[in-house]
């Protein structure tokens, strides 16, 4: 049991420009999750899968964002057109769909210049 | 919708001292979990304790311990014997366990403790 992985732990990038984040859940974890917390506030979800289906999004997922998780195994979060709102940490949960526990990874910190 | 509240932005506690943390949510559901979770400064975040609904009995881990009040919609965190490694930001979080069990986690704003030694 590795743990969950996401890279990169930093992203800065300049406003407009698209970035492209990376999860590695914990083998065998058939849920995978992604939630963005700002400064000094509690996570929000985004988006989960179940294997390689997206079974649902928040409102706060906008066109300019996409997840994916080819095979069930690892997912990418891509933001388009980045704009200085997006400025927060991105973090990745994965869970056995039978279980209860979410396991965390260290989180994306993107900065948007 | 379900939401969580934590009313208390920040606390600070002696080394050794207890101190409790509130949490209090709305849902209509009667099968959920409740959790709390621990971020210390630029690090990931990790399970404390976690209660599930239809128990009544208080979860316990070690120095962690939960006050559950059902009927409240209460879910407190006491920590005992505080140490300087528990200097974190807290968060209580909720799961639905029912038959839409998406498994997605609603989270409180989050407590800022800070253990002074």
């Amino acid at each position: 049991d590795t743990g969950v992985s996401q890279n990169p732990r930093h992203k800065i990038t300049k406003r407009g420009q698209n970035v492209t984040f990376r999860c590695d859940p914990i083998s065998e974890h058939n849920r995978l999750y992604w939630y963005r917390q700002t400064l000094g506030q509690g996570p929000e979800f985004l988006t989960y899968f179940q294997n390689e289906a997206q079974l649902e999004k928040s409102r706060l997922l906008s066109d300019r964002f996409s997840a994916e998780r080819p095979k069930g195994s690892f997912s990418t979060l891509e933001i388009q057109r980045t704009e200085q709102g997006d400025s927060a940490m991105y973090l990745c949960a994965s869970m056995r769909a039978t279980t209860d526990t979410q396991y965390f990874g260290p989180g994306t910190r993107l900065t948007v210049l | 919708a379900q939401t969580v509240t934590q009313s208390q932005p920040e606390m600070s506690v002696q080394e050794a001292e207890t101190v409790t943390l509130s949490c209090t949510y709305d849902t209509s559901e009667n099968n959920y979990y409740l959790f709390w979770y621990k971020q210390p400064p630029s690090r990931q975040m990790i399970l404390v304790i976690r209660q599930e609904a239809y128990k009544q009995q208080n979860a316990t881990e070690n120095r962690f311990s939960v006050n559950f009040q059902k009927a409240a919609k209460s879910f407190s965190l006491k920590i005992s014997d505080s140490q300087l490694g528990d200097t974190a930001m807290y968060f209580c979080a909720f799961m639905n366990w029912g038959s839409s069990n998406t498994g997605k986690l609603i989270f409180g704003q989050g407590t800022t403790l800070q253990v002074k030694p």
